[in-house]
């Protein structure tokens, strides 16, 4: 089975703080994937990288930046956390044409 | 624009009845087409998925159609069991690149 670990399932960080969000997989897929989820919203892309080094812009990246040095990793950063960047965040990881798998995901609130 | 969505956003079921639940898609060219099932405090899990040159797939206890002509995917639950209550998710591929569209969810709530 494919197994995506994010680091924290809840987290507490305060505005202005960087956050860094970590998740690893264990399955050598070439792409990972970061969402946010919110009430009424769905899942939304914020960012998702198809190789090392590589990165690509989701629908909505304000406010996020992310960093892929390794293939099994895939972390994404709050520059500057704000009180509208408090949500559910789940990372996915998957092959091309296959489905995205999912961790288990990072509940954020920011104070 | 490109966009998945759900007819219903909650559907009860009675334990031991079949589910159905419905999904509408809008761009003809999606090719690729994902179920997901998420439970309070997990991450959405992968359930089936079929692609645009088939019209059914069957799974252990589920069931997807695929009706190109409507753009309109199904999931069908068989003997729908309490362990089904979740919210789930129909998602979309268009084969430009791997980004999969979401649908906002359907809730399913299982009666005794």
């Amino acid at each position: 089975d494919v197994k995506v670990t994010q680091s924290s399932r809840y987290l507490v960080k305060r505005t202005g703080e960087k956050v860094f969000l970590e998740c690893v997989q264990d399955m050598d897929h070439e792409n990972m994937f970061w969402y946010r989820q919110d009430p009424g919203l769905g899942l939304r892309l914020i960012y998702f990288s198809y190789d090392v080094k590589m990165k690509e812009k989701g629908d909505i990246p304000e406010g996020y930046s992310v960093s892929r040095e390794k293939k099994e990793r895939f972390s994404l950063i709050l520059e500057s956390a704000s009180t509208n960047q408090t949500s559910m965040y789940l990372c996915a990881t998957g092959q091309r044409n296959q489905p995205q798998h999912f961790g288990d995901g990072t509940r954020l609130s920011i104070l | 624009g490109e966009s998945v969505g759900l007819h219903l956003p909650t559907l009860s079921v009675q334990e031991g009845d079949n589910s159905i639940i419905n999904c509408a898609y809008s761009n003809s060219a999606s090719d690729y087409f994902i179920w997901y099932k998420q439970e309070s405090g997990k991450g959405p899990q992968f359930i089936i998925d079929i692609r645009s040159n088939m019209d059914k797939r069957q799974g252990q206890r589920v069931t997807v159609l695929l009706n190109k002509t409507v753009k309109h995917l199904s999931l069908q639950i068989a003997a729908t069991q309490p362990g089904d209550s979740a919210v789930y998710f129909c998602a979309e591929n268009i084969g430009r690149d791997d980004k999969i569209i979401f649908g906002k969810g359907t809730r399913l709530h299982i009666l005794p």
